[in-house]
């Protein structure tokens, strides 16, 4: 089993609509979670930040369910710009090391 | 701020030659990272400086790829020989600490022939 698993897509939606990508992670112990969004050919951009309690910012909601072991992220009224690949990170025990899932990937079209 | 400065950017090399890229973190951030990035995957990590020592090099082919961080600011990435296998895009990326926000560099982008 990789240690963090996402659903490559893509995933095709229409402007305004509402999507939502889950991450599953098999460290039971891992620390600390993350978004990160990359647009084609370009480097990984922190996203956002997934705490226990849930977050949201503006358009997007993240969630952590450790008893699960997944992360989820929701994008509402999706934009054009929106399109990208986000990632879902793990941080291990320690808190000191990062592993990326695969990603998945976000068309919107118009 | 200036962010993570890579370069090349792009390299194009012969299977069996070596290659070297170079990585300028931002100033101030202890921890230094590269990561291989091949196409339709994640970045998968290589080897984790904390200011000059080694954290973790795991996941780093040591009989081709070595890394270094002198100084404890930049840091080279080296591939000797080179392998088809190894198109990617390195992925240079730094932090304050270990385990904080990484930002990452543009990348450079490695096709072996």
């Amino acid at each position: 089993r990789k240690e963090v698993e996402q659903d490559p897509g893509p995933f095709n939606v229409p402007e305004g609509a509402t999507v939502a990508f889950n991450c599953t992670y098999s460290n039971s112990a891992s620390q600390s979670f993350f978004w990160y969004r990359q647009d084609c050919r370009k480097e990984p951009k922190l996203l956002m930040s997934v705490y226990s309690s849930g977050n949201e910012d503006g358009r997007f909601t993240a969630q952590l369910n450790r008893a699960s072991q997944y992360i989820s992220l929701l994008i509402r009224d999706s934009k054009l710009s929106d399109s990208a690949t986000y990632l879902c990170v793990v941080t291990n025990n320690a808190g000191n090391m990062l592993t990326f899932g695969g990603g998945t990937r976000l068309m919107v079209k118009p | 701020e200036a962010g993570v400065a890579q370069s090349p950017r792009y390299k194009i090399i012969e299977k069996r030659q070596s290659v070297a890229f170079w990585c300028n973190p931002i100033s101030g951030h202890a921890t230094l990272y590269w990561y291989q990035q091949i196409l339709g995957q994640g970045p998968k990590l290589l080897i984790q400086f904390q200011n000059n020592g080694v954290v973790d090099d795991s996941q780093l082919p040591k009989d081709r790829f070595s890394a270094e961080r002198l100084k404890g600011v930049d840091s080279t990435l080296k591939i000797q020989p080179a392998k088809l296998e190894d198109s990617a895009v390195y992925l240079c990326a730094s932090s304050p600490r270990t385990g904080d926000i990484e930002y990452f560099g543009p990348g450079t982008r490695l096709t072996v022939t």
